[in-house]
C-alpha cells in the first residue's frame, strides 16, 4: 500500500497567519492516465471529513481561496493563508491513484 | 442538496454481525459510487471499499475483504455495509461517502462498539 507521510503532526498558528502542511507519498501519484489523484481533507472536531482540494491544486466547491495546493510526483503541500477559527481541525492528504486508496496520518491545526 | 444520513450507533457483541445503512438524497444515486471508511477515534482514516450503485459492482481494500460486504438498494437510494465476525478491533466510527476514487459528500458517521 502507498504510505502517505504528513508533516508536521501538529501546528500552532495565529489567527490571520499563514501556514503549510507537507505530504509525501511512498510512490509517485501520477496515474497512467496522466492525472495525479492527490486530495486534501479537513476534519473539524466531531465532524466528517470535508473535501478541500482535489487533484493536487483544485479547490472544491465553496472552499475559499485562502486554501491552495501544490506539488507533483511524491511531494505535495497545502497552504493556508489568513487563518480563521473555522480552519481549525485535522488535515489529511489522501491518494486515489494506487489501490487501495490511503490517507496520511493527519496534521492537527491549533490556535497559538 | 446532497445528503447522506447514516443509521444510529451500534453496540454489538464479539462474533456478531452488524448492518449499517446510509440513506441518500439530492443526487442521482443509481449512477454514483459509494465508498465506506473506518476511523478509530483519535486515529487516521482507512478506505474500506466502494460500490457502484448502477450495477452493484464492488472494490475492496484487501484488508477488509471478508470483513465488510457492500450492497445498495436503488429503490430507496440507500447503501449498506455488513460487518461480520466483529472483534474489539472493529470498534470505530464508520462513514459512508459519495464517490469512488474520491469522496465529496460524507455521512455523519456511525459509532460501532464491539463489547461483551
Amino acid at each position: 500500500d502507498v504510505v502517505m507521510t504528513q508533516t508536521p503532526v501538529s501546528l500552532s498558528v495565529s489567527l490571520g497567519g499563514q501556514t503549510s502542511i507537507s505530504c509525501r507519498s511512498s510512490q509517485s501519484l501520477v496515474h497512467s492516465d496522466g492525472n495525479t489523484y492527490l486530495y486534501w481533507y479537513l476534519q473539524k472536531p466531531g465532524q466528517s471529513p470535508q473535501l478541500l482540494i482535489y487533484k493536487v491544486s483544485n479547490r472544491f466547491s465553496g472552499v475559499p481561496d485562502r486554501f491552495s495546493g501544490s506539488g507533483s510526483g511524491t511531494d505535495f503541500t497545502l497552504k493556508i493563508s489568513r487563518v480563521e477559527p473555522e480552519d481549525l481541525g485535522v488535515y489529511y492528504c489522501y491518494q486515489g491513484t494506487h489501490y487501495p486508496w490511503t490517507f496520511g496520518g493527519g496534521t492537527k491545526l491549533e490556535l497559538k | 442538496q446532497v445528503k447522506l444520513q447514516q443509521s444510529g450507533a451500534e453496540l454489538v457483541k464479539p462474533g456478531a454481525s452488524v448492518k449499517l445503512s446510509c440513506k441518500t438524497s439530492g443526487y442521482t444515486f443509481s449512477t454514483s459510487y459509494m465508498s465506506w471508511f473506518k476511523q478509530i477515534p483519535g486515529q487516521s482514516i482507512e478506505w474500506i471499499g466502494m460500490i457502484y450503485a448502477g450495477d452493484g459492482g464492488t472494490g475492496y481494500n484487501q484488508k477488509f475483504k471478508g470483513k465488510a460486504t457492500l450492497t445498495v438498494d436503488t429503490s430507496s437510494s440507500t447503501a449498506y455495509m455488513d460487518l461480520s465476525s466483529l472483534t474489539t478491533e472493529d470498534s470505530a466510527v464508520y462513514f459512508c461517502a459519495r464517490g469512488g476514487r474520491v469522496s465529496d459528500y460524507w455521512g455523519q458517521g456511525v459509532m460501532v462498539t464491539v463489547s461483551s
